[in-house]
């Protein structure tokens, strides 16, 4: 158990729609970083906070939104969605602001099925 | 832009024997290297990590050689177990502007007894 929650776990909806996936980080880490990993394919980074603040973007959507809160926990945010959307997206945890400090700790992922 | 290029996709060996993993990357602003290890619907974690300062670092039976002049760097398993069937994920981190980790596709090895 890496200490990182992810919720829901599977999620089914239809195109069009939007959903919200949640993550709760490890006990006193500061930066949550939100992954997308679709069939076969590598782990395509989309956005980093820190202590409730955007750090870094990757090629996330402009349909696709995140926001940390004051409690660390973080949501994102998927709307109009599309069947390319389907992926299993993960939550990563880390105390450092950086991304090359250590080891980012990855929840177990929420897969989203858009048909 | 940044990119990590991972070869091969897939690899397949006899228990006992090793396995190689290679990555190249683009930019020579690179300072981190970490290897990721997902066992089938389990989450990435991670299983050693290697700095720009270090040529090479081993951990019982894996290690990792970097050779910045040519920007590439590999895995190495050896006397390889069942166990060690997994997607292997090397990755790459920029220290310059909106630094940022970027995976490789990932290389699914296959342990056969």
């Amino acid at each position: 158990d890496s200490g990182v929650t992810q919720t829901p776990k599977h999620l089914i909806t239809a195109t069009g729609q939007r959903v919200t996936l949640r993550c709760s980080p490890r006990s006193g880490d500061l930066s949550v970083y939100w992954y997308q990993q679709s069939l076969d394919q590598g782990l395509q980074f989309l956005i980093q906070y820190y202590n409730g603040e955007e750090r870094a973007k990757g090629n996330i959507l402009e349909r696709f939104s995140a926001q940390q809160f004051p409690d660390l926990h973080s949501e994102l945010n998927l709307s109009s969605l599309e069947l390319g959307d389907s992926a299993l997206y993960f939550c990563a945890s880390s105390v450092a602001p950086r991304q090359d400090t250590g080891e980012l700790f990855f929840g177990e992922g929420s897969r989203l099925t858009v048909l | 832009g940044e990119n990590v290029e991972q070869h091969p996709s897939t690899l397949s060996v006899q228990e006992g024997d090793s396995a190689v993993i290679k990555c190249t990357y683009s930019d020579s602003a690179s300072n981190y290297f970490p290897w990721y290890k997902q066992e089938l619907g389990k989450r990435p974690q991670l299983i050693i990590d290697i700095r720009s300062n270090v040529g090479e670092k081993k951990d019982q039976r894996i290690a990792v050689t970097l050779n910045k002049t040519a920007k590439h760097f590999s895995l190495h398993i050896t006397e390889t177990q069942p166990e060690d069937s997994a997607v292997y994920f090397c990755a790459a981190s920029w220290d310059k502007g909106a630094q940022k980790l970027v995976f490789g596709q990932g290389t699914r090895l296959t342990i056969n007894p």
